[in-house]
């Protein structure tokens, strides 16, 4: 079964960094566009970024462009997600989520079928 | 970028009654070269990550019971659960996946009455 592990959450300074992981289990991982949405303390959810199944394109939600990142490792199965330059409004659970067919992810896009647990991130001084 | 509004914001129903959420997004989500609804609902119980009920507007996810359906085209959609069970109980959300920045629905809170 499809498996999604989030880690690498914790608190943080402002204007600190901190790398999210996601370990991929249970299907084809570089098949698969993948994604980080979050979700800060009783509040909705928000798409963050997505990246293609092959890594050749990503996009951003504006809130998050030019201090995140997305990248991905198909020799490990792992998504991740560098977070530079956080402000107190990043607080917020992060989780992974896998689109539901496979081929897209950057210009072309999915519903999402899977998502893992999530991972706290709490920026504080 | 596309605004999606959900109402109402919550929603107290009878066990085994009928349960309905609108979505309506500010620009059409169909993609005219397939005909298909870019469009979703997301179940969220307290404490868990999302669940894929819906896609396609009206596509039931596998193993999502047939009490789950979904309608509407373009700008408008719904959600219903058609005979409210304990287990229902949650937030709903819906998206839209057709271009980016994918958004979501401000959530739907359902309870029982």
């Amino acid at each position: 079964q499809v498996q999604l592990v989030e880690s690498g959450g914790g608190v943080v300074q402002p204007g600190g960094s901190l790398r999210l992981s996601c370990v991929a289990s249970g299907f084809t991982f570089n098949y698969y566009g993948m994604h980080w949405v979050r979700q800060a303390p009783g509040k909705g959810l928000e798409w963050v970024a997505v990246i293609s199944f092959d890594g050749s394109k990503k996009n951003y939600a504006d809130s998050v462009k030019g201090r995140f990142t997305i990248s991905r490792d198909k020799s490990s199965n792992t998504l991740y997600l560098q977070m530079n330059s956080l402000r107190g409004e990043d607080t917020a659970v992060y989780y992974c989520a896998k689109d539901e067919f496979p081929n897209c992810g950057g210009d072309c896009y999915w519903p999402f079928d899977n998502w893992g647990q999530g991972t706290l991130v709490t920026v504080s001084s | 970028d596309i605004v999606m509004t959900q109402s109402p914001d919550s929603l107290a129903v009878s066990l085994g009654e009928r349960a309905t959420i609108n979505c309506k997004s500010s620009q059409s989500v169909l993609n005219g070269s397939n005909n298909k609804n870019y469009l979703a609902w997301y179940q969220q119980k307290s404490g868990q990550p999302p669940k894929l009920l819906i896609y396609w507007a009206s596509t039931r996810e596998s193993g999502v019971p047939d009490r789950f359906s979904g309608s509407g085209s373009g700008t408008d959609f719904t959600l219903t659960i058609s005979s409210l069970q304990a287990e229902d109980v949650a937030i709903y959300y819906c998206q839209q996946f057709y271009n980016t920045p994918i958004t979501f629905g401000q959530g739907t809170r359902l309870e029982i009455k």
